[in-house]
């Protein structure tokens, strides 16, 4: 049973253009959602929280539906320092105490 | 800015040995944790640690593993008798407080090699 499902990639796109990554989780209890960044042998770094109304920073737009228990990433204008793996993570919360549950990442590599 | 910090970066153990893995979270977070994540594997919680206690474990955190916070800043996670397959990135992370909005900071992790 896998909780937090992602394309594993990789998405190869040129620099300047858009991508988009979607992911699903299947605990309907789940409370809060992110999206991370993790470079190669690196720890995971929090890009954004993803809010049901959509949240936008920058070049990154994240989007939810629970309904679909679906969340997503846009990126815009693709840079070459953009290069990594997206973890989408979902945090539950048990008897108060919260636990991150991570999906197995997408690659992203911009080229020039 | 305040960062979470690991030691070692490295560790090779043989199997059958003991390991200790050390962390400094930040220094006003209530909440730690310890993550692992095998090579090409997702990132996998372990158990999370708030008020000199184990709050929270997954069924991977079993009797060869342990945390202790055995000062006011460190934050340790044992592991009695490693196995090939603990060879992985351990990951520890604080935070402020539990619940929804807050965020978990992760420290640059420690990479075990069981041989």
């Amino acid at each position: 049973r896998k909780e937090v499902e992602q394309d594993p990639g990789p998405f190869n796109v040129p620099e300047g253009a858009t991508v988009a990554f979607n992911c699903t989780y299947s605990n309907s209890a789940s409370q809060s959602f992110f999206w991370y960044r993790q470079d190669c042998r690196k720890e995971p770094k929090l890009l954004m929280s993803v809010y049901s109304s959509g949240n936008e920073d920058g070049r990154f737009t994240a989007q939810l539906n629970r309904a679909s228990q679906y969340i997503s990433l846009l990126i815009r204008d693709s840079k070459l320092s953009d290069s990594a793996t997206y973890l989408c993570v979902v945090k539950s919360s048990n008897s108060g105490y919260s636990t991150l549950t991570f999906g197995k990442g997408t690659m992203l590599l911009v080229s020039p | 800015e305040p960062e979470v910090t690991q030691t070692p970066s490295h560790q090779v153990t043989q199997m059958g040995q003991e390991v200790i893995l050390r962390c400094v979270p930040i220094s006003n977070h209530l909440y730690f944790y310890w993550y692992r994540q095998i090579l090409g594997q997702k990132v996998e919680f372990l158990v999370s640690f708030y008020n000199n206690e184990i709050s929270e474990k997954s069924e991977i955190f079993d009797d060869q593993f342990s945390v202790e916070r055995p000062d006011g800043s460190n934050f340790t996670l044992k592991i009695r008798s490693t196995k090939l397959e603990d060879s992985a990135m351990y990951f520890c992370a604080s935070s402020r407080l539990a619940g929804p909005s807050y965020e978990q900071y992760f420290g640059p992790g420690t990479r075990l090699t069981v041989t």
